[in-house]
């Protein structure tokens, strides 16, 4: 496609649910990023990966969250047993990588757990 | 944790005045970037500053550099309504992650 592309675009689930929210980067980008955005607040780093590998992993909130990135194309961000403080817009980009960060964003999957 | 840190948190003016904010982060970078989001949802790219550039100008926008002070602002000239959006500085590292400030929220009154 010709931008960033994530879904769901929205999620509402039961608290102690599994979620899987997805992320289409631009083609040809081989960096990706996941963001979380809380009402109002500033984008908090999640992780980041440069093909299928993920050299920082550090903003991963706790081990209910974990990414993956296969084929160097499509990523998957998943929450275990979700908590009502996980509920925020997660955000991902993309970038050419290999020194140009200029990243595109998608639209971004407003989760809420209730 | 955050890299950056965007002064003020919030702005108001008018249209036709300027809007100037600013960005402080705290380790070194190769790159540094301003960024526009409306309405909460995806963000999108305004301009980037090298870490050798002092200044950069695109459009209404002018971006100072100052690698020594670990700063940056960003000057928004000839504000209009439609500036109105919260507007965030990312730094970037050898390695490629990319990291956001808080953001600042500008509100343009017509």
């Amino acid at each position: 496609g010709a931008g960033v592309s994530q879904s769901p675009s929205n999620k509402v689930t039961e608290k102690g649910k599994d979620v899987e929210l997805r992320c289409d980067p631009i083609s040809g980008h081989t960096a990706l990023y996941w963001y979380r955005q809380s009402l109002g607040q500033g984008l908090e780093f999640l992780i980041y990966f440069q093909g299928n590998s993920a050299p920082d992993k550090s903003g991963l909130p706790s081990d209910r969250f974990s990414a993956e990135r296969t084929g160097g194309s499509v990523s998957t961000l998943t929450i275990q047993r979700t908590q009502q403080e996980d509920s925020a817009v997660y955000l991902c980009a993309s970038s050419l990588g290999q020194g140009n960060t200029e990243a595109f964003f998608g639209q971004g999957t407003r989760l809420t757990v209730v | 944790s955050q890299q950056g840190e965007e002064d003020p948190q919030a702005l108001s003016i008018q249209e036709g005045e300027n809007a100037t904010m600013n960005c402080s982060y705290k380790t070194s970078i190769n790159n540094l970037q301003w960024y526009r989001q409306n309405s909460g949802r995806g963000l999108v790219h305004l301009i980037l500053i090298r870490s050798n550039e002092r200044e950069k100008h695109s459009g209404r926008l002018r971006v100072t550099l100052d690698t020594s002070k670990k700063s940056s602002s960003l000057l928004i000239t000839a504000s209009r309504a439609a500036d109105t959006a919260s507007y965030f500085c990312a730094t970037d590292n050898s390695w490629g992650k990319l990291q956001f400030g808080a953001g600042t929220q500008v509100v343009v009154t017509p």
